[in-house]
């Protein structure tokens, strides 16, 4: 069973809420990412963790906040976000991080929009 | 430079007509491994297929195949008799070095029509 969940499905938020986006697998997997996707682009990679670690933060700022509390669990925690920031968010998960073989499987995304 | 190229933004077909999407790749490393996506406009990334440097035995899947040619840095991925629940947008993805990180190309937005 290859299966990411994700909540939200859908968010809209202010630039003054602070909300979170919550990821889970249940696959056993020992490395989860979050990506960011605009309209028409590719997934753009944010955060890896591996082992519950941090492994890398590909220059986010510091808005956007990931927490992974165990490994089935990833949360990004949202604060003063701007519109830019609306975008389809996506989480993955994949078996081990810093393997070339790794297939990395995603979940349905939320959908965020900042007023 | 690691870097995926998707040449084809958008391309519509008519059902049941065979279609080829392009993926050209760029590594310096001798291993790799290469990946397919399909989005439907639901959102989720599904995998569809990896592949690594070296592979080159084509392979079919149902109605899907795919091309491997390291001569050409290409591997292409063709859909016969297209279904208009085909209609998608289409990743190559390219894993780089140990890192976890995937290149992904521009993608290709497929429609069939019915």
């Amino acid at each position: 069973d290859t299966e990411v969940t994700q909540t939200p499905k859908h968010l809209v938020m202010g630039m003054t809420n602070k909300k979170s986006l919550k990821c889970e697998q249940h696959m056993g997997h020992r490395a989860m990412y979050w990506y960011k996707q605009k309209a028409k682009k590719p997934p753009e990679l944010m955060f890896v963790y591996s082992y519950e670690k941090l492994s890398i933060n590909e220059s986010v700022p510091s808005r956007f906040s990931p927490e992974c509390p165990n490994s089935s669990l990833l949360n990004l925690h949202l604060h003063a976000l701007q519109p830019e920031d609306s975008a389809l968010y996506l989480c993955a998960s994949s078996q081990d991080a810093g393997n070339l073989i790794e297939t990395q499987y995603f979940g349905p995304g939320t959908r965020l929009l900042v007023l | 430079a690691q870097k995926v190229t998707q040449a084809q933004t958008e391309i519509s077909v008519v059902e049941k007509e065979d279609v080829t999407l392009d993926c050209v790749y760029e590594t310096r490393d001798t291993t790799y491994y290469l990946f397919w996506y399909k989005q439907p406009p639901s959102g989720e990334l599904v995998f569809l297929i990896r592949r690594n440097s070296f592979d080159e035995q084509n392979e079919i899947s149902g109605r899907y195949s795919w091309n491997f040619q390291k001569s050409t840095s290409s591997f292409n991925f063709t859909i016969t008799a297209s279904q208009v629940v085909d209609s998608a947008v289409y990743f190559c993805a390219l894993s780089v070095s140990n890192t976890g990180k995937l290149i992904f190309g521009q993608g290709t937005t497929l429609q069939v029509k019915p």
